[in-house]
């Protein structure tokens, strides 16, 4: 069975310092978002694409984020520099096609922590 | 931000009793779903109900959905130690009058179930 990948699984690094995440969506799928999930929260979304595209990264935070999926396939979310509230579970999902009623499906996610 | 506020926050119950959780929502959707996510791990899809649906069922999986009282529950009958994990409702909005915004599901903030053997 397809799956959304997602590496590193666990991250540790100290603040100011630069992390990435990568994500390799089912295949096929168009969409690709990553989500970031604070300990007792729900997911949030962070970034949206169609193809390679950014269609939605009104609550990225640009000023130390950044994500591309440069070919349309895999994709990268970078933080530079790490700040301590940046501990999350990060979260990559894709779907065929956007539009909501698209099933996301979801990788394991990154958890990273900032010392 | 999170549109969806999920009660309750924690459910404990004996395997083999029926979990009932609720989730209420503030604006107008095309549609809701439910998704799982079991301890450090991702979320599985559960089951999506369109806005002129009012009651769905998949398996041991029964949601209802009240757009009147923006609302909906996810009952799962004749639970298992397996079905303990957190539960996740997420809508997503209506699509805009130019149908070229697709719009964003939003999370809310979850049930903690636990099923005890």
């Amino acid at each position: 069975e397809a799956e959304v990948a997602q590496s590193p699984r666990y991250k540790i690094t100290e603040k100011s310092q630069a992390v990435a995440f990568w994500c390799d969506p089912i295949s096929g799928h168009a969409t690709l978002y990553w989500y970031r999930q604070i300990l007792g929260q729900g997911p949030e979304l962070l970034v949206q694409f169609q193809d390679e595209s950014v269609v939605d990264d009104s609550q990225l935070p640009k000023d130390r984020f950044s994500a591309e999926r440069l070919k349309g396939v895999d994709s990268t979310l970078k933080i530079q520099p790490a700040e301590l509230g940046d501990s999350a579970m990060y979260l990559c999902a894709s779907s065929l096609a956007p539009g909501t009623w698209n099933e996301q499906f979801f990788g394991p996610g990154t958890r990273l922590t900032v010392l | 931000s999170q549109q969806g506020e999920e009660d309750p926050q924690a459910l404990s119950i004996q395997e083999g009793e029926n979990a009932t959780m609720n989730c209420s929502y503030k604006t107008s959707i095309n549609n809701l779903q439910w998704y799982r996510q079991n301890s450090g791990r991702g979320l599985v899809h559960l089951i999506l109900i369109r806005s002129n649906e009012r009651e769905k069922h998949s398996g041991r999986l029964r949601v209802t959905l009240d757009t009147s009282k923006k609302s909906s529950s996810l009952l799962i009958t004749a639970s298992r130690a397996a079905d303990t994990a957190s539960y996740f409702c997420a809508t997503g909005p209506p699509i805009n009058a130019g149908g070229t915004s697709y719009g964003k599901l939003t999370f809310g903030q979850g049930t903690i179930l636990t099923v005890h053997p």
